[in-house]
């Protein structure tokens, strides 16, 4: 069974930094693509950012909210997931979910298989 | 960018209810999306990917479907369980639409 167990949230002042984890049991993390999604309080889902393996290249991309601020990166050998928050807004007030990307062969997509459940970063004065 | 747009915003339904989600994009995408289930303070569930594959162990009762630029996610009859928000995913850049919520009538 496939387990994301995020970790690191918590209470932040605007302009501060915090880096959340996520921490991968039951798949091959080494060759899976993750992604971190968030969601603010009340309202819909919202894609942070994705990093692929290192066998496909190890790049991320980012959502424009976020990117010149976050930096996601992958510890294979911890089997670990991180998001590096810096220069936070209040805006970015939300529950974190680190994810597993399942891959399609016959489109060629990549969708969001495995969720964790969540870690609440709240920036706040 | 691509946009996503859902209808309805809200919708009200019983169980037993046939229940169709539409889901559009400002351009054409292909294949390439998604539909997630979130019920109040879990995390989503994919439910279909690549349009109209079902993930596997997801009730037979929803089926994606659509190409290009509109997509439908059906429920054909609605259970307790499914009462929950449901989203649609770009798969290409990530983004996802602002959420359908279904509720009991």
């Amino acid at each position: 069974e496939v387990q994301l167990v995020e970790s690191g949230g918590g209470l932040e002042k605007p302009g501060g930094s915090l880096r959340l984890s996520c921490a991968a049991s039951g798949l091959t993390f080494s060759n899976a693509w993750m992604s971190w999604v968030r969601q603010a309080p009340g309202k819909g889902l919202e894609w942070v950012g994705r990093i692929k393996s290192k066998t496909d290249g190890g790049t991320t991309d980012y959502a424009a909210p976020v990117k010149g601020r976050f930096t996601i990166s992958r510890d294979d050998s911890k089997n670990t997931l991180y998001l590096q928050m810096n220069s936070l807004k209040t805006e970015d007030t939300a529950v974190y979910y680190c994810s597993g990307l399942g891959y399609d062969f016959w489109s060629g997509a990549y969708y969001f298989d495995y969720w964790g459940q969540g870690t609440l970063v709240t920036v706040s004065s | 960018d691509i946009q996503l747009t859902q209808s309805p915003s809200f919708l009200s339904a019983s169980v037993g209810d046939r229940v169709t989600i539409t889901c559009r994009a400002s351009q054409g995408i292909s294949n390439y999306l998604a539909w997630y289930q979130q019920k109040p303070g879990k995390a989503p569930k994919v439910l279909i990917y690549a349009a109209s594959t079902l993930q596997s162990g997801v009730p037979s009762r929803f089926s994606g479907s659509g190409s290009g630029t509109e997509f439908t996610l059906t429920i054909s009859s609605l259970q307790p369980e499914d009462f929950a928000t449901y989203y649609c995913q770009q798969l290409n850049s990530y983004l996802f639409g602002p959420g359908t919520k279904v509720h009991i009538k």
